[in-house]
């Protein structure tokens, strides 16, 4: 069974300050790993969409990378801002037959003014 | 602009009463599911349907019944069986199984028992 893991649970950065934030999955063999973002009391906003042939993905001052065979994402956040604060969670994608997506507990970001 | 809406925004339960939520997407996406998160736990999923009059119980579907008899519909019931129904829950609406698009969320409803 799937497990993903987000370390770590809670961060405080202040602002301006490039960040990364960790995602680790036991089953390699994926279909795609996703980042979303989460506001207090809101939905999910996907932010990227890696696919299981890719590396990385890119989106203005966020990039993800993907490393399938050390079951590992990375979601980089460059210049960070105080409308950055929020939870941040990681969703893989997996099984053969059983498609299911598996999140992660999420990473708590503050980004103080 | 193309979406999931979720209604009610927060929804007030009494014991032994059923409640159900809706939501709609008009994305054209044939799968759709429902999660529901509860503080420290993650999201964990319900039910999901891949088409029109068909879907599949998820790891938690006790006390929760769905229906789809329109693609751009899946409202959830939450029925009196489930003993503690208070959690965010979360609908989510996909191109289809395996299509590798990705999941889009809506913006929740709030359940809470009185």
């Amino acid at each position: 069974k799937q497990e993903v893991t987000q370390i770590p649970a809670a961060l405080s950065v202040p602002e301006g300050e490039n960040l990364v934030l960790n995602c680790s999955f036991t089953d390699s063999a994926i279909y795609n790993l996703q980042w979303f973002r989460q506001d207090p009391g809101k939905g999910l906003t996907s932010l990227l969409l890696i696919q299981s042939s890719q590396r990385e993905q890119t989106s203005g001052r966020l990039n993800a990378s993907l490393d399938k065979s050390s079951g590992r994402s990375t979601l980089y956040i460059a210049a960070s801002q105080p409308g950055d604060s929020a939870t941040y969670l990681c969703a893989v994608a997996t099984g053969a037959g059983s498609y299911q997506l598996t999140f992660g507990k999420g990473t708590k970001l503050s980004v103080i003014p | 602009d193309g979406g999931i809406t979720q209604s009610p925004k927060y929804l007030f339960r009494k014991e032994g009463q059923n409640v159900t939520l809706s939501c709609e997407q008009n994305l054209n996406h044939d799968a759709m599911y429902w999660y529901r998160q509860d503080p420290g736990q993650g999201l964990r999923l319900i039910y999901y349907s891949q088409i029109v009059n068909d879907f599949q119980k998820g790891d938690i579907a006790e006390g929760y019944s769905v229906s789809r008899e329109k693609k751009e519909s899946f409202p959830l019931t939450v029925t009196s069986a489930q003993k503690n129904p208070t959690a965010f829950y979360l609908c989510a609406s996909e191109k289809g199984r395996y299509s590798n698009y990705g999941y889009t969320f809506g913006s929740g409803t709030r359940l809470t028992v009185v």
